[in-house]
């Protein structure tokens, strides 16, 4: 089945910090969703990003399918951004199924 | 507007006991996932259902787990015989369609004593 890494594992920034989260994926993809798991075990869906690039306030999303990677780009950190950042992608197979990387554990500091 | 509904929070179950684990989906969402979390990892899929069909168990364990999304209610997850590594967090999503975005709930914390 699809391999999916998340890189890097974890991260530790300053508030006000900006930060680069990397996905990469052994095969084509069909669907490719980033999601944010906060301290209390909350799932929030970020993006449903594909291909392409996608911002949402501080967050914004890029997805090069042909190089098969996504990058997940926080700016201005805030401390309600720690949490862990999993990336999901559903193989081009048609599998109908997300399969998650082990995430990235990001902590913001005041 | 509802999100995808998860009873109960938390379940302890000695071993042995069953465990039924319910989901309701997002209002007008017909696609429903399960997928379980250990401490420090990540999810792993179980199974996939449309209503009162599954699509995909590929992820499920062949003995004692089963799984439902019947016509009326809500999904139900169903362990018989739990044992300790039953023990995680089970999350609920579903999906407006095949291939849209994936609302999780809040999950239902199993605990097997």
């Amino acid at each position: 089945g699809i391999q999916v890494e998340q890189s890097p594992p974890d991260l530790i920034l300053q508030e006000g910090a900006n930060s680069t989260l990397r996905c990469n994926f052994s095969d084509s993809v069909n669907n490719l969703q980033w999601f944010h798991q906060n301290p209390w075990g909350q799932l929030i869906n970020l993006f449903y990003i594909p291909s392409g690039t996608k911002q949402n306030g501080r967050l914004s999303a890029t997805t090069v399918a042909t190089e098969r990677y996504s990058l997940l780009y926080i700016s201005s950190s805030q401390t309600t951004d720690s949490g862990v950042y999993f990336c999901a992608v559903e193989g081009a197979g048609g599998s109908e199924k997300l399969v998650f990387g082990k995430g990235t554990k990001l902590t913001v500091n005041p | 507007n509802a999100g995808v509904m998860q009873n109960p929070r938390h379940l302890v179950r000695r071993r042995g006991q069953e465990a039924r684990l319910r989901c309701s989906p997002m209002k007008g969402h017909s696609h429903v996932y399960w997928y379980r979390q250990l401490p420090e990892e990540g999810l792993k899929f179980m199974v996939y259902l449309q209503k009162e069909n599954i699509i995909d168990e590929s992820g499920m364990p062949k003995e004692r787990f089963s799984a439902e999304f019947p016509k009326e209610g809500p999904s139900i997850l169903r362990i018989q015989q739990v044992v300790r590594g039953d023990s995680a967090a089970y999350f609920c999503a579903s999906s407006l369609h095949y291939n849209s975005p994936l609302h999780f709930g809040n999950g239902t914390r199993l605990t097997v004593t």
